[in-house]
């Protein structure tokens, strides 16, 4: 079973910031946090992992809190394109299978 | 791009014949993993290779599944004697190390469809 809870869906305008927060209060200390996106007939889409620390990349922010219990990707402008499931990972500790779960479907609208 | 390569993009099968996936990882990375897609929910793992050895199956779900990547390369996913079952994406990802703290690219996946 996934590691994580996620909210089902999500709708968010066009230009505003998409927060998706993810649960994951059993998170061993030396595991990631993932997240994955997948747009309709494609592969899952790779955004962004961290640790313990913030991280920030070209796509998107990723918030960890301190206790390491529960995290937020933030989309900063999110597009139309940004319509799809993001999943939210905490990779085994074997440090091989991602475990996905259902993921939250992101709705973006004009 | 030099992505995840996967083939063919689509398969439709009669139940009982044997199929054939491919998939070609990004250059140089080590690490090799298969995926199930089943309509509506998530990927759920397969198996996992690491150059060439098979080093998780776990995920297989019957004997009539088996995976091969002779060469530390190209991977290969057969289906024996297919069922309707069987009918899914299957997904391939390659990472540079097995690593947790590396991420896994996957392909675009094969749709497999059994008749």
């Amino acid at each position: 079973d996934a590691k994580t809870t996620q909210p089902t869906s999500m709708d968010c305008a066009e230009g505003r910031a998409a927060n998706l927060p993810c649960n994951h209060s059993t998170i061993s200390g030396n595991e990631y946090v993932y997240w994955y996106r997948q747009i309709h007939s494609q592969g899952p889409q790779y955004i962004i992992h961290g640790l313990k620390n913030n991280e920030t990349n070209e796509m998107a922010s990723l918030i960890i809190t301190e206790d390491r219990k529960s995290s937020t990707l933030i989309l900063p402008h999110a597009t139309l394109r940004d319509t799809a499931v993001y999943y939210c990972i905490v990779r085994d500790q074997a440090g091989t299978a991602l475990i996905f779960g259902k993921g939250t479907t992101l709705s973006v609208s004009s | 791009g030099a992505g995840v390569s996967q083939s063919p993009r689509y398969k439709v099968a009669k139940r009982g014949q044997d199929v054939a996936l491919r998939c070609d990882p990004i250059s140089g990375h080590v690490s090799l993993f298969w995926y199930q897609q089943a309509l509506g929910q998530g990927p759920e793992f397969l198996t996992y290779f690491q150059n060439e050895a098979q080093l998780d199956k776990s995920g297989l779900p019957s004997d009539r599944f088996f995976a091969e990547r002779p060469e530390g390369s190209v991977s290969t996913l057969k289906i024996q004697r297919t069922q309707q079952e069987d009918s899914a994406v299957y997904l391939c990802a390659s990472s540079l190390h097995s690593q947790s703290n590396q991420p896994q690219h996957f392909g675009d996946g094969t749709r497999l469809s059994i008749l």
